[in-house]
C-alpha cells in the first residue's frame, strides 16, 4: 500500500522569498517520487522527480526537492519565489513492486501556491 | 469529498481489439477532463483534453483516430483505444478539476493499466 500527504492545501507567499510545499508518503517498496506542477488550464508538467539515486534532487525553474527516508518526506522548495510559479503542485509517489518497471501512481490532493508582489 | 473514479483498473485486450476506459467524477460535474498516460520508467505525459460537448484537444504526437476521446456528459469522459497493439499498453490515468466557491481543486482517478497481448 501507498499514499502520499501534502500537508498543506494552500500556501501563499510573497515574491522573492522562500517558498516549502510539503509531501509525506508511505510505500511498501522502494518508491519513486515526483512533483508536478499545473498551471490554470492546463495539463500537468514534471518538475523533478526522485528515482533512487541522488537525494536531493533538481528540477526546472530553480525547484529542489530532497528525499528523507528516515522522515518519509519529499519537501519541495525554491528559494526565491516568482509570479510565475503560482499555480497547484501535486506530490506523488510511484512504488517499484515484484521486479516491474513502474508501479501504481498515487496523487496527493495538491497544495495551491499563491504568489503575491 | 469529490472523487474522480477510473473503470476498468486493470484490463487485458487481445492485439487488434479496442478497449474502453471511463473517467467519472462522482460528486461534482466537471466540464474539463485530462487524460495521461505513462511510460515505463516515464512520467505522465498528457494526451489530450477532454471538454464537454465538444471535440477533444490532443497534444503533438497523439494519434487522433487511435485515441478517441468523448465527453458525453458532465460527468463522463471516456477513452476507447482503438485496435489496440502491444506497445499500447501502459498505464492512463485521468483527472477533473472540481469549482468550488472559493476556487478549484482538481483530483485524479486511480489509473487504468491496460496490457494488449
Amino acid at each position: 500500500a501507498q499514499s502520499v500527504t501534502q500537508l498543506d492545501s494552500h500556501v501563499s507567499v510573497s515574491e522573492g522569498t522562500p517558498v516549502l510545499l510539503r509531501c509525506n508518503y508511505s510505500s511498501s517498496y522502494s518508491p519513486s517520487l515526483f512533483w508536478y506542477v499545473q498551471h490554470p488550464n492546463k495539463g500537468l508538467q514534471l518538475l523533478l522527480k526522485y528515482t533512487s539515486a541522488a537525494t536531493l534532487v533538481k528540477g526546472i525553474n530553480g525547484f529542489e526537492a530532497e528525499f528523507k527516508k528516515s522522515e518519509t518526506s519529499f519537501h519541495l522548495t525554491k528559494p526565491s519565489a516568482h509570479m510565475s510559479d503560482a499555480a497547484e503542485y501535486f506530490c506523488v509517489v510511484s512504488a517499484r513492486a515484484g521486479g516491474t518497471s513502474y508501479g501504481k501512481l498515487t496523487f496527493g490532493q495538491g497544495t495551491i501556491l499563491t504568489v503575491h508582489p | 469529498g469529490a472523487v474522480v473514479s477510473q473503470h476498468p483498473s486493470w484490463v487485458i485486450c487481445k492485439s487488434g481489439t479496442s478497449v474502453k476506459i471511463e473517467c467519472r467524477s462522482l460528486d461534482f460535474q466537471a466540464t474539463t477532463m485530462f487524460w495521461y498516460r505513462q511510460f515505463p520508467k516515464q512520467s505522465l505525459m498528457l494526451m489530450a483534453t477532454s471538454n464537454e460537448g465538444s471535440k477533444a484537444t490532443y497534444e503533438q504526437g497523439v494519434e487522433k483516430d487511435k485515441f478517441l476521446i468523448n465527453h458525453a456528459s458532465l460527468t463522463l469522459s471516456t477513452l476507447t483505444v482503438t485496435s489496440a497493439h502491444p506497445e499500447d499498453s501502459s498505464f492512463y490515468i485521468c483527472s477533473a478539476r472540481a469549482f468550488r466557491g472559493s476556487g478549484n481543486t482538481i483530483y485524479f482517478g486511480e489509473g487504468s493499466w491496460l496490457t494488449v497481448v
